[in-house]
């Protein structure tokens, strides 16, 4: 079946420098992105919305240029966490859809802890 | 703003029984309802999706119920086993997608062998 790829699953950086995580599907092509944040035993937050080819949609409260976001072809999106700071640590996940009904995948997320 | 709500936040049954976990969403207006499993560091697993025109949904052991008017959505687990344990997450859809979701912050089970 359809497959989410994330990467890396775990990272661990230290405060000031920048952070890259991949949200790949492997079998089909992902016209729509998603991108969440999970704290420890909380729900997850959508962050961003991201369509092929254009910019991402942010939700309320989220700072674009803190967390900048590409999504440059049909298979592949990525998140970039610029100037980490340790309030930043948590569970990323993103989610991938196809076109019309498709359903939705979830990768297995990544951990980022800043030091 | 749509919020979600799960109860039990944390249950503790022993293996074999039977439990309900329940969801409740303060804005009735929803496309679509999903129930999710995780486990520990790990991404989202899909278990049911119930359209809003739907009552309920069943796969395996698990049957969810919707109420889109009331507001809620339960999850019945049958003769649970140790492998069930994980959180379980409930997330509704306001868009024709489905994919734009708002969570609940999930009910953590365990199942004791």
């Amino acid at each position: 079946g359809a497959v989410v790829s994330q990467h890396p699953s775990r990272v661990i950086c230290k405060s000031g420098t920048s952070v890259k995580i991949e949200c790949r599907s492997l079998d089909f092509q992902a016209t729509t992105m998603f991108w969440y944040r999970q704290f420890p035993k909380q729900s997850l937050m959508l962050m961003a919305t991201s369509n092929e080819g254009s910019k991402a949609t942010y939700e309320q409260g989220v700072e674009k240029d803190k967390f900048l976001i590409n999504h440059a072809s049909l298979t592949l999106s990525t998140l970039t966490v610029t100037s980490a700071h340790p309030e930043d640590s948590s569970f990323y996940i993103c989610s991938a859809k196809g076109q019309g009904s498709s359903p939705l995948h979830f990768g297995n997320g990544t951990r980022l802890t800043v030091t | 703003k749509q919020e979600v709500t799960q109860i039990p936040a944390a249950l503790s049954v022993p293996e074999g029984e039977n439990l309900v976990l329940n969801c409740s969403f303060t804005d009735s207006a929803i496309y679509n309802l999903q129930w999710f499993r995780q486990d520990p560091g790990k991404g989202l697993t899909s278990l049911l999706l119930i359209q809003s025109s739907q009552r309920e949904q069943t796969s395996g052991r698990l049957n969810a119920s919707l109420d889109k008017s009331s507001g809620r959505s339960t999850l019945y687990i049958a003769a649970s086993q140790p492998g069930d344990s994980a959180t379980y997450l409930c997330a509704v859809s306001k868009e024709t997608s489905g994919s734009r979701l708002t969570f609940g912050e999930g009910t953590q089970l365990t199942v004791n062998p």
